[in-house]
């Protein structure tokens, strides 16, 4: 059965640096990897859908890359805001259409 | 823009009430998801449904039902409701048929309900 691991479980860091969350997986036999955001109390929003074909990912300040060999993915943060305050999950396909989510590695910014 | 709703974004009900979630989506999806989100143990899929009137049980369908009468309408039940079912509820869909490997899951913003 498919399990995602989310390090680290928390960070807190000051405006401005950038950043790395780490994703891994223990079955490599996936066809694209996802990155969430969740702010509290909220729903899910797709940040970046990485295919298995693809090494990187980007939008704007964010950057996804996946490593399908080693089970591995990161989503690098540039100069962070306050704003990227939130809950960030990675989730993997586990069967037909679903998937597996990591839970989630909780970024505060501070001003 | 894909727009998933869900009929409550608060809920507190009684131990033993039957309890009806409803999420609606508006994009002709053919796959709709119920998960439960707790601390420390993340996103859990209760229910999944790939076409009306189909439905698949996900990694904790105990003590749940669900119901999907037409596309674009999937409905969660709690027959009845118990306190260890306190949680916040997600819907989520997905365009139809065998998955691609550009789908993304769209979801909505999630019941927050207490059963008392």
């Amino acid at each position: 059965k498919q399990e995602v691991t989310q390090i680290p479980a928390a960070l807190s860091v000051p405006e401005g640096e950038n950043l790395v969350l780490n994703c891994s997986f223990t079955d490599s036999a996936i066809y694209n990897l996802q990155w969430f955001r969740q702010d509290p109390g909220k729903g899910l929003t797709s940040l970046l859908l990485i295919q298995s074909s693809q090494r990187e990912q980007t939008s704007g300040r964010l950057n996804a890359s996946l490593d399908k060999s080693s089970g591995r993915s990161t989503l690098y943060i540039a100069a962070s805001q306050p704003g990227d305050s939130a809950t960030y999950l990675c989730a993997v396909p586990s069967g037909y259409s679903t998937l597996t989510f990591g839970k989630g590695t909780m970024l505060l910014v501070s001003p | 823009d894909v727009k998933v709703t869900q009929s409550s974004r608060y809920l507190v009900k009684r131990t033993g009430e039957k309890v009806f979630l409803e999420c609606v989506q508006d994009m002709d999806h053919e796959n709709m998801f119920w998960y439960r989100q707790d601390p420390g143990l993340g996103l859990r899929l209760i229910y999944f449904s790939y076409d009306v009137k189909m439905k698949e049980k996900g990694d904790i369908p105990e003590g749940y039902s669900v119901s999907r009468e037409k596309k674009e309408r999937f409905s969660l039940i709690l027959e009845s409701a118990s306190t260890n079912q306190t949680s916040m509820y997600l819907c989520a869909s997905t365009p139809g048929g065998v998955a691609t490997s550009t789908d993304t899951q769209y979801f909505g913003p999630g019941t927050r309900l207490t059963v008392l």
